[in-house]
């Protein structure tokens, strides 16, 4: 089955660049998304098909995927961006919604 | 306005069955997947299956194949999840999903609140 693959840690202090990868075999032949989740709270949709925003989310995020990692950047981070972050594409070799094993931010 | 709003919490006893539901609104219930996922405690999102409602096809996580049932009634737009004997393990927030249906579903843009199940004797 397919496996993505995230740090389980990012720290960054506020104004700066976060950078998240994901990790997957041949990753930029596939779409990838992002979903950021706060304490508490359902997760939201930041960044989909490798960097497009839905409405709402902030242009500090934004997405790149090629080879075998994507990655999620956040610019200019401020302290309420800390939350869990996890990518998530589809199998189509197994029809299946794979998930990473998420990455927790935190603003030092 | 787009919701997916999901039944409340539940205590159940090991063995004990439960239906949980996501009630939807403000889209065609047809066009749109609608996936469920785990979240245990402390824990990261874990995929359980998805439904294509204009089918009723449901696709399934094989860590969950066999464990649980995914459902729904589009007379009233809403999807459930089902398990015919639970397990202290299956304490976890539930989480339903609209997934946009692109190359199979590409991404979940509107969430259910949760649901969380706890299971205890």
């Amino acid at each position: 089955s397919y496996v993505l693959t995230q740090p389980p840690s990012v720290s960054v202090a506020p104004g700066k660049t976060a950078r998240i990868t994901c990790g997957g075999n041949n990753i930029g032949r596939k779409s990838v998304q992002w979903y950021q989740q706060r304490p508490g709270q359902a997760p939201v949709l930041v960044v989909y098909d490798d960097n497009d925003r839905p409405s709402g989310i902030p242009e500090r995020f934004s997405g790149s995927n090629s080879g075998n990692t994507a990655t999620l950047t956040i610019i200019r981070v401020e302290a309420g961006d800390e939350a869990d972050f996890y990518c998530q594409v589809w199998d189509s070799s197994s029809d299946h919604v794979v998930f990473g094993g998420g990455t927790k931010l935190t603003v030092l | 306005e787009m919701q997916l709003v999901q039944s409340g919490a539940e205590l159940k006893k090991p063995g004990e069955s439960l239906k949980i539901s996501c009630k939807t609104s403000g889209y065609s219930f047809n066009t749109y997947w609608v996936a469920w996922v785990r979240q245990m405690p402390g824990k990261g999102l874990e995929w359980m299956g998805i439904l294509d409602p204009g089918n009723s096809e449901a696709k399934y996580s094989p860590s969950f194949q066999g464990q649980v049932t995914i459902s729904a009634d589009r007379s009233i737009a809403t999807a459930y999840l089902q398990w015919r004997s639970l397990k202290a393990s299956d304490t976890a927030i539930y989480y339903c999903a609209r997934g946009f249906p692109v190359g199979g579903v590409r991404e979940f843009d509107y969430w259910g609140q949760g649901t969380l199940v706890t299971v205890s004797s």
